[in-house]
């Protein structure tokens, strides 16, 4: 079965770093999602792109953030200067029109 | 702003038991979906109730969407330990983006 392939599954950065989080959606779908996952919290959504723009953002997503999709396959989120509270796991999901949304594996980024 | 609350966060039962889990919300969602996640991936789609008072299986699992479209229940029958993970249940949020927003989840072990 296709599925949204992240990478790297660990990350550990220091603080004020910037990070680059890395998704393949599945190849037909047209929305992409970023959402993460703070230990023993909920998950919680970050960001939604569709059309090559951001068609939703939480007010998580401040300008530290930002997603890009720069060659039709992969989708990327970046942290630009890391806190310690941005330390989380990271999902990135896919959908094509129907409700159905797919999950990456995640990555687990700890900031020190 | 829209929540959804899941109850109980943490059941531990024995192998063979039934059990139940609540997702509940003071608004009005147009559908809900539950998900299990297991340690160290996304979040899987179980099922998507879209009707009051519908009533779906999925073989052991049985899921009932509230007549008022306000609440969920997860019902599982002589759970397995293979049961054993994160179940959570998400509804849409109130725009069109496709995002979603989560319960906190319950976390359910089943002990052979």
């Amino acid at each position: 079965e296709p599925e949204v392939t992240q990478t790297p599954s660990h990350q550990v950065t220091q603080m004020g770093q910037e990070v680059i989080l890395r998704c393949v959606p599945i190849s037909n779908h047209l929305y992409f999602y970023w959402y993460r996952q703070i230990l023993g919290q909920k998950v919680e959504f970050l960001v939604s792109f569709y059309n090559n723009e951001i068609s939703e953002k939480s007010e998580i997503f401040d300008d530290q953030f930002s997603v890009e999709r720069p060659d039709g396959s992969n989708f990327t989120l970046k942290i630009r200067s890391t806190k310690l509270e941005d330390s989380a796991m990271y999902f990135c999901a896919s959908r094509t029109d129907s409700e159905k949304l797919f999950f990456g594996s995640g990555t687990q980024l700890s900031v020190l | 702003t829209q929540l959804l609350e899941q109850s109980p966060q943490f059941l531990s039962i024995q192998e063979g038991e039934n059990l139940t889990v609540y997702c509940n919300s003071s608004s009005v969602f147009s559908s809900l979906q539950w998900y299990r996640q297991e340690p160290g991936e996304g979040p899987v789609l179980l099922v998507t109730v879209v009707t009051g008072g519908e009533v779906k299986k999925l073989k052991r699992l049985t899921f009932q969407f509230g007549d008022a479209r306000k609440d969920s229940s997860l019902h599982i029958t002589a759970a397995q330990p293979g049961d054993t993970g994160l179940y959570l249940c998400a509804g849409p949020g109130s725009s069109n983006t496709g995002k979603l927003i989560f319960g906190q989840g319950t976390t359910l072990q089943v002990k052979p």
